[in-house]
């Protein structure tokens, strides 16, 4: 079936590192994508990974991709209060599928 | 290059009133999705559109919600009579083609309050 699950919330200190977790359930998922939304905001990509990747770096983001598991993590490495949001998990389940699963996202707080 | 245009930002309609929310594509764009979020939750997928034609429609609700993407002019996504339980953000992406690995680029929504 199709589901992706992540943690409601997570609060971080400005500078620290934050790891935003999230699970999948279906095993033929191809890609799967990181996606901010700032308050009142559409959402922005952030990243994708390809499910034949273990890990992708871009700049302050790193994704890591455990496929035996099933689960995916954001890590944001010196996290800033512009970094606030919420971030949604999103999998595509085949290369020939424009469907994007969405889990119901994580709230970062990033405090000062 | 403006990005994927969704109007309006906010909507109010009362209850039965009627609902059209429109998205016009990043330029040289063809195909169009719709999603709805509902408070505290994440996106679902609800219909996929190229131009004067349906693809995919599985994700509407069967009753009262039609979209189109014109020839000519922004995709509309109409809700009929609506009720409380229609109040969500609805948000429009678009892509040169299907199926693109990179993801959608996303519009800034339309916030749908039913009252």
């Amino acid at each position: 079936g199709e589901d992706v699950e992540q943690s409601l919330f997570l609060s971080v200190r400005e500078g620290d590192s934050s790891v935003i977790n999230c699970t999948y359930t279906d095993s033929s998922s191809t890609y799967l994508y990181w996606y901010k939304q700032e308050p009142g905001a559409g959402l922005q990509l952030l990243t994708y990974i390809f499910s034949n990747m273990d890990m992708k770096q871009d700049q302050r983001l790193t994704v890591l991709l455990n496929k035996k598991d099933k689960h995916l993590s954001l890590r944001i490495a010196d996290t800033q209060t512009g970094d606030s949001a919420i971030y949604f998990c999103a999998e595509r389940l085949d290369d020939s599928s424009y469907k994007l699963i969405f889990g119901s996202g994580t709230r970062l707080l990033v405090r000062p | 290059n403006a990005g994927v245009m969704q109007n309006p930002r906010h909507l109010v309609r009362r209850r039965g009133q009627e609902a059209r929310l429109r998205c016009s594509p990043m330029k040289g764009h063809s195909h169009v999705y719709w999603y709805r979020q509902l408070p505290e939750e994440g996106l679902k997928f609800m219909v996929y559109l190229q131009k004067e034609n349906i693809i995919d429609e599985s994700g509407m609700p069967k009753e009262r919600f039609s979209a189109e993407f014109p020839k000519e002019g922004p995709s509309i996504l109409r809700i009929q009579q609506v009720v409380r339980g229609d109040s969500a953000a609805y948000f429009c992406a678009s892509s040169p083609e299907s199926g693109q690995h990179y993801g959608y680029t996303f519009g800034s929504g339309t916030r749908l309050t039913v009252v």
